[in-house]
């Protein structure tokens, strides 16, 4: 089975702060993505990276940044905490045949104060 | 750009079926997802579907495709309280690798 681990499952920063948020899949997965879900929006991507240093926009990069300096590892980063990114944050990872399902962690609730 | 659109609740009595259903836009969407999520946890895949089927079975799971009307939907059969979860659609295009584009989610109560 398929194992993607988020590092936390709840978080608590203040504003103005550098968080990390860290990603593990044990799968050898080339592809890699980070979303934020908030009630009624659905997931939006933020970013993804299909392989090791490199990485694209999602939909909403705005205040994040990530990086992915292994292939089993991926971090979102935000430099500056801001209230409007609490939310709850989900990593997920699939092969690049473009069939393959990604696969889910079990996500990170980050609550910025 | 393409959109997802789900309604966000539906409850329904254990035992009945339920059905989810969704609506998307891209007419070159290529796979069709379920996934489900329960409290707390992460988004855990059911099913999918290939845009050039109409139909997948999979025990108490049926997923129907209209793909003229971009039409999907989600049939859970003798729904139990422990289906009572959010249901995600989402719609992937070849030509974007492994991009998924994702539906707001519906909300499945399940009544004793």
């Amino acid at each position: 089975d398929v194992k993607v681990t988020q590092s936390s499952r709840y978080l608590v920063k203040r504003t103005g702060e550098k968080v990390f948020l860290e990603c593990v899949q044990d799968m050898d997965h080339e592809n890699m993505f980070w979303y934020r879900q908030d009630p009624g929006l659905g997931l939006r991507l933020i970013y993804f990276s299909y392989d090791v240093k490199m990485k694209e926009k999602g939909d909403i990069p705005e205040g994040y940044s990530v990086s992915r300096e292994k292939k089993e590892r991926f971090s979102l980063i935000l430099e500056s905490a801001s209230t409007n990114q609490t939310s709850m944050y989900l990593c997920a990872s699939s092969l690049v045949p473009s069939d393959q399902p990604q696969h889910f962690g079990d996500g990170t609730r980050l609550s910025i104060l | 750009g393409e959109d997802v659109e789900q309604s966000l609740f539906l409850s329904v009595r254990e035992g009945d079926s339920s059905v989810i259903n969704c609506t998307y836009t891209d007419s070159s969407s290529t796979y069709l997802y379920w996934y489900k999520q329960e409290p707390g946890a992460g988004l855990q895949l059911l099913t999918y579907i290939f845009s050039n089927m109409d139909m997948k079975q999979d025990q108490r799971l049926t997923v129907l495709l209209n793909k003229k009307d971009k039409h999907l939907s989600l049939r859970i059969a003798d729904t139990q309280t422990g289906d009572s979860a959010i249901y995600f659609c989402a719609e992937g295009d070849n030509n974007a690798g492994n991009m998924l584009t994702f539906g707001g989610g519906t909300r499945l109560m399940v009544k004793p």
